[in-house]
C-alpha cells in the first residue's frame, strides 16, 4: 500500500497566518490526491481534488498543489473557522490511504 | 441535496459481525463508487472498501478476509459487513460517495458517522 506522509503533525498559529501542510507519498501518485478537513466529532469535508482542484463551495483562501510525490495545501490567511484537522488522500491505486493528520491549533 | 444517513448496531461483542447500512437521499445512485471509510479513535482514517451500483467492490488487503458490501439499488442503500470482530475494530465508520472523473475522484458526501465499539 502507499504510504502518505504529512508533516507537521501539528502547527499552532495566529489567524491571519498564511498556513502549508505538506503530504509525500511513498511513491509517485500523479496528481491524484485530495485533502479532506475534518473537524471533532464530524465527517470529513472535501476541500482539495485532483491536488489542485478546489472544490464548489470551499473559500479560495484554501490552495492545493504539487503532482508525483510531494503534496502542499496552503491556507492563505487563516479564520477561526478553519482550526481543525486535515487530511491527505491518495486515489490513485487500491487501497486508497490517507495521511495521518495535522491538526492545526490556534496560537 | 445529497445526503447519505447510515445506521446500525454500535456496541458489538469480540467475535461478532457489524453490518451497517447506509441510504442515499437525493441525486442519482448510479455511477458513483459507494464507499466505507473507518477512523479509530484519536487516528485517522483507514478506507475500508468501495461498491458501485453493479456490484463491483474493492476492498482493503488488510480486511479483505472479514469484509463484504452489497448495494440495493431499488432502495438506494448500500451495506457493510465486517465479520470477526475484535476490540481493533473500535472506530467510527462512515459511508461516503465516491465520485470518479477522467484524472480524478474524491469523496463529496459522507454519512453522519456510526460509532462501533466492540467490547465484551
Amino acid at each position: 500500500a502507499i504510504q502518505m506522509t504529512q508533516s507537521p503533525s501539528s502547527l499552532s498559529a495566529s489567524i491571519g497566518d498564511r498556513v502549508t501542510i505538506t503530504c509525500r507519498a511513498s511513491q509517485g501518485i500523479r496528481s491524484e490526491l485530495g485533502w479532506y478537513q475534518q473537524k471533532p466529532g464530524k465527517a470529513p469535508k472535501l476541500l482539495i481534488y485532483a491536488a489542485s482542484s478546489l472544490q464548489s463551495g470551499v473559500p479560495s483562501r484554501f490552495s492545493g498543489s504539487g503532482s508525483g510525490t510531494d503534496f502542499t495545501l496552503t491556507i492563505s490567511s487563516l479564520q477561526p473557522e478553519d482550526f481543525a484537522t486535515y487530511y491527505c488522500l491518495q486515489d490513485y491505486n487500491y487501497p486508497y490511504t490517507f495521511g495521518q493528520g495535522t491538526k492545526l491549533e490556534i496560537k | 441535496q445529497v445526503q447519505l444517513q447510515q445506521w446500525g448496531a454500535g456496541l458489538l461483542k469480540p467475535s461478532e459481525t457489524l453490518s451497517l447500512t447506509c441510504t442515499v437521499f437525493g441525486g442519482s445512485f448510479s455511477g458513483y463508487y459507494w464507499s466505507w471509510v473507518r477512523q479509530p479513535p484519536g487516528k485517522g482514517p483507514e478506507w475500508i472498501g468501495e461498491i458501485n451500483h453493479g456490484g463491483y467492490t474493492n476492498y482493503n488487503p488488510s480486511l479483505e478476509s472479514r469484509v463484504t458490501t452489497s448495494v440495493d439499488t431499488s432502495k438506494k442503500q448500500f451495506t457493510l459487513k465486517l465479520t470477526s470482530l475484535t476490540a481493533a475494530d473500535t472506530a467510527v465508520y462512515y459511508c461516503a460517495r465516491g465520485q470518479a472523473g477522467p484524472t480524478n475522484f474524491y469523496y463529496d458526501y459522507w454519512g453522519q458517522g456510526t460509532l462501533v465499539t466492540v467490547s465484551s
